[in-house]
């Protein structure tokens, strides 16, 4: 059965550095999507992606957060100078235009650690 | 804005019985999709059912089945015969029919007891 996969699952950075959060989803699916879980909290939307835009973004998803589809497959989440608040599980859904994109598929997550 | 409340951070549960976790929901449209999402101590978030509002019909898959109010914006899930496998965190989340981004409640956290 396919599945959405994340790398890594588990990063660790210092503050102010960058980091990319890589996604594969499944494959024909064409709507793309990022939420955060900080420890003990809701699931939060940031960002949805279409057709090679973002359709839609989330207060959280400041400019210091960027997405990118950039070979077909992959689907990337750059934080540019990640802060200790940043540190969270990442994960990355993908929706098929069959579905109009209501089912969301979620991969297994990265966890970011951000000291 | 759309807000999703589970109002029971645990529950707890004998196996091979029934339990019912509560969900409620604030939102003006009219059209939407629920969905319950399981994750287990591997953190995965898994689908266990999902309800589109425009049906009156409670969705059902094996165990697992909802009592779906849209009156009263609640939208329950109900596990029977309870299994070890079933013990994990329950989101509860909410979409808009036109929108992308999913809410999500603070979770319920089950366990079953052998």
């Amino acid at each position: 059965e396919p599945e959405v996969t994340q790398t890594p699952s588990h990063q660790v950075t210092q503050m102010g550095q960058e980091v990319i959060l890589r996604c594969v989803p499944i494959s024909n699916h064409l709507y793309f999507y990022w939420y955060r879980q900080i420890l003990g909290q809701k699931v939060e939307f940031l960002v949805s992606f279409y057709n090679n835009e973002i359709s839609e973004k989330s207060e959280i998803f400041d400019d210091q957060f960027s997405v990118e589809r950039p070979d077909g497959s992959n689907f990337t989440l750059k934080i540019r100078s990640t802060k200790l608040e940043d540190s969270a599980m990442y994960f990355c859904a993908s929706g098929s235009l069959r579905a109009g994109g209501n089912e969301q598929f979620f991969g297994p997550g990265t966890r970011l650690t951000v000291l | 804005a759309q807000t999703v409340t589970q109002s029971q951070p645990e529950m707890s549960v004998q196996e091979a019985e029934t339990v019912t976790l509560s969900c409620t929901y604030d939102t003006s449209e009219s059209d939407y999709y629920l969905f319950w999402y399981k994750q287990p101590p591997s953190r995965q978030m898994i689908l266990v059912i999902r309800q589109e509002a425009y049906k009156q019909q409670n969705a059902t898959e094996n165990r697992f089945s909802v009592n779906f109010q849209k009156a009263a914006k609640s939208f329950s899930l109900k596990i029977s015969d309870s299994q070890l496998g079933d013990a994990a965190m329950y989101f509860c989340a909410y979409r808009g029919y036109n929108n992308n981004d999913m809410r999500f409640g603070a979770g319920t956290r089950l366990t079953v007891k052998p």
